[in-house]
């Protein structure tokens, strides 16, 4: 079975500083969808960033970026100039894409809360 | 914008009720999801549906069921709560084929069974 792991419970920042958040995942699958998304206090979660795992480049959405290392099975999350607004909870997430990529579901990691510190 | 209404924000409920969690969804999205978020567990999947009347259980089934009568709505049921269910309920919704169609989530319930 696929299993998403986030090793880091807790992590803080300095507001403006950069921080990369880890994520590994099991899958014996070759194409695969991955994501981040983010959980603020308002318990809305929201996406932060997706990847097809059959491209190369790695993605980026404004001061969020990933860095994708299939063999690995790593999919980190680097948030540059962080601001107050990023604190929340960031849960990587893992979808295969055969299978249940018709159904949409979803395997989730234990979550990482991040804290900004002004 | 898509849009994925939870009933309830905060529930309280005693051991043995029947309790129903309602989701709402105005995207006409095929696909609905019930997740249930614990601290150090991340987010695990109850049940999910794929068509009106059709549902598949998830990793964590037991204890729960659920109706998809309507496109639109999708309801998780704790036929006898019970007080390891106190959580909280995220219900999600998608469309199948485009496999990095994101999941889009209600605004959670936080259930406690008492």
């Amino acid at each position: 079975a696929q299993t998403v792991t986030q090793s880091q419970p807790e992590m803080s920042v300095q507001e403006a500083e950069t921080v990369t958040l880890s994520c590994t995942y099991d899958t014996s699958e070759s194409d695969y969808y991955l994501f981040w998304y983010k959980q603020p206090p308002s318990r809305q979660m929201i996406l932060v960033i997706r990847q097809e795992a059959y491209k190369q480049q790695n993605a980026t959405e404004n001061r969020f970026s990933v860095n994708f290392q299939k063999a690995a099975k790593s999919f980190s999350l680097k948030i540059s100039d962080s601001q107050l607004g990023d604190a929340a909870m960031y849960f990587c997430a893992y979808r295969p894409f055969h299978g249940s990529s018709n159904t949409g579901k979803l395997i989730f990691g234990q979550g990482t809360t991040l804290q900004v510190k002004p | 914008d898509v849009k994925v209404t939870q009933s309830s924000r905060y529930l309280v409920k005693r051991t043995g009720e029947k309790v129903f969690l309602e989701c709402v969804q105005d995207m006409d999205h095929e696909n609905m999801f019930w997740y249930r978020q614990d601290p150090g567990l991340g987010l695990r999947l109850i049940y999910f549906s794929y068509d009106v009347k059709m549902k598949e259980k998830g990793d964590i089934p037991e204890g729960y069921s659920v109706s998809r009568e309507k496109k639109e709505r999708f309801s998780l049921i704790l036929e006898s709560a019970s007080t390891n269910q106190t959580s909280m309920y995220l219900c999600a919704s998608t469309s199948p084929g485009l496999g990095n169609s994101p999941l889009h989530f209600g605004n959670g319930t936080r259930l406690t069974v008492t």
